[in-house]
Parts: C-alpha cells; sequence; structure tokens
C-alpha cells in the first residue's frame, strides 16, 4: 500500500523561485493537511482540507497558497520562496477525527 | 487556545530501563489524543491513540499511555526500552470539527547500550 505519498524529496531553490509540492493518497480520505516541521517547533499546519475543492488557513499560511481540484491530491505552492520557508514539508491525510497517516516529507532548502 | 506540551526535549535512558514521556495539553472539551514516533528521515508513525473509553491505552511497539483528565496529561510509557526506540516522539491533541492536529515540541529520545 502506497497510503500519503510526496513529490519529490528533495528540492533546492533560490530566493524568489516558484514550485509546487504534490500529496497523494489512495485511502479515499476526505480530510487532507500540510504541515511544516522545524526544529523544536514540532509541526506545524499551513493548510487543510475538509474536502475536494476546499481549503482552509491553518496556523502558518503566509506565503503559501494550496489546491484540492481531487480528492487524492492536495498541492501545496510556493509563490515567491523565502529563505524562512526552508523546512521539512509533510503532508498527512485521514477521516475527520482519526489518526493522520502522514508522507515521508519533502525537504525544502531556500538559498 | 488549545495547545500541547512536551516538558522534556531530550531525554536518555539507558537500554532494558522503564521509559516515560510527559505530554501535557490545554483543551476545552474532551480531546482526541495522540502519540506520534519519528525515526530520522522519515514520516511520523502513529503509536497510540485516545478517543473515549477506557482511560489506559495500548499501542504498538510495547508502548502505552495513560489518559488523566484532572492532571490533563497523556503520558507515554514502556516498560523496557530498545536500542531501536530511539527517535522523537509526539504529542498531539484533536479538535472536534476539522481533524486538525496541535503537535508539542517533541522529545528527542536517546538509548544507551
Amino acid at each position: 500500500n502506497a497510503g500519503v505519498t510526496q513529490t519529490p524529496k528533495f528540492r533546492v531553490l533560490k530566493t524568489g523561485q516558484s514550485m509546487t509540492l504534490l500529496c497523494a493518497q489512495d485511502m479515499n480520505h476526505e480530510y487532507m493537511y500540510w504541515y511544516r516541521q522545524d526544529p523544536g517547533m514540532g509541526l506545524r499546519l499551513i493548510h487543510y482540507s475538509v474536502g475536494e475543492g476546499t481549503t482552509a488557513k491553518g496556523e502558518v499560511p503566509d506565503g503559501y497558497n494550496v489546491s484540492r481540484l481531487k480528492k487524492q491530491n492536495f498541492l501545496l505552492g510556493l509563490e515567491s520562496a523565502a529563505p524562512s520557508q526552508t523546512s521539512v514539508y509533510f503532508c498527512a491525510s485521514s477521516e475527520l477525527n482519526q489518526p493522520q497517516h502522514f508522507g515521508d516529507g519533502t525537504r525544502l532548502s531556500i538559498l | 487556545a488549545q495547545s500541547v506540551t512536551q516538558p522534556d526535549i531530550h531525554i536518555t535512558v539507558s537500554e532494558g530501563a522503564s521509559l516515560e514521556l510527559r505530554c501535557n495539553y490545554s483543551y476545552g472539551a474532551t480531546p482526541y489524543l495522540f502519540w506520534y514516533v519519528q525515526s530520522p528521515g522519515q514520516g511520523l508513525q502513529l503509536l497510540l491513540k485516545y478517543f473515549s473509553g477506557d482511560t489506559l491505552v495500548q499501542g504498538i511497539k510495547g508502548f502505552e499511555a495513560e489518559f488523566k483528565r484532572s492532571q490533563s496529561s497523556f503520558n507515554l510509557r514502556k516498560p523496557s526500552v530498545h536500542w531501536s526506540d530511539a527517535a522523537e516522539y509526539f504529542c498531539a491533541v484533536g479538535s472536534g470539527n476539522t481533524g486538525k492536529l496541535i503537535f508539542g515540541q517533541g522529545t528527542t529520545l536517546q538509548v544507551k547500550p
């Protein structure tokens, strides 16, 4: 079972560049989430979706956009990357109030 | 506002010793509580969850946790630690109608031979 798949696994960007992180889940989950993980800060929610075509802001949404055009996919976009967005990004999916299933993460460095 | 506190940033125990990782939460209603483990370079794996009912919950890899409402705590325990348990552990509380999780800062466990 693939579960939650994140693409790419690693990426280096220059300041000002844009990119999209892709998350795909094969469990038919309604809910999907994007987190960023920084040392000593745990995981912080960037954006989330409660179903196809819906998105909502999390704790740290500034500088990011998301889209959920298909139920199985949740895209995270950086329009103009900044060094402060250097982080490890995790996608997760779940049904309501059930445990979230996480991908293996995307390590993003912005120079 | 909801919050989760893991007071211990780093813990070192000897292999075979018992382990307790602390977690305190702030939440207005009955919380959904989770413990996840993260090995280096990996995603998060669910160890156990508490939704309701028995306040002592069993998880994978020999872990258990006890929900204490009066202390707003959900501490993780293991009677005998193995070297493979070295990892980072996260406690999380879930909200009711969006499924969002609030994570603690994490506790890094080091296991001495």
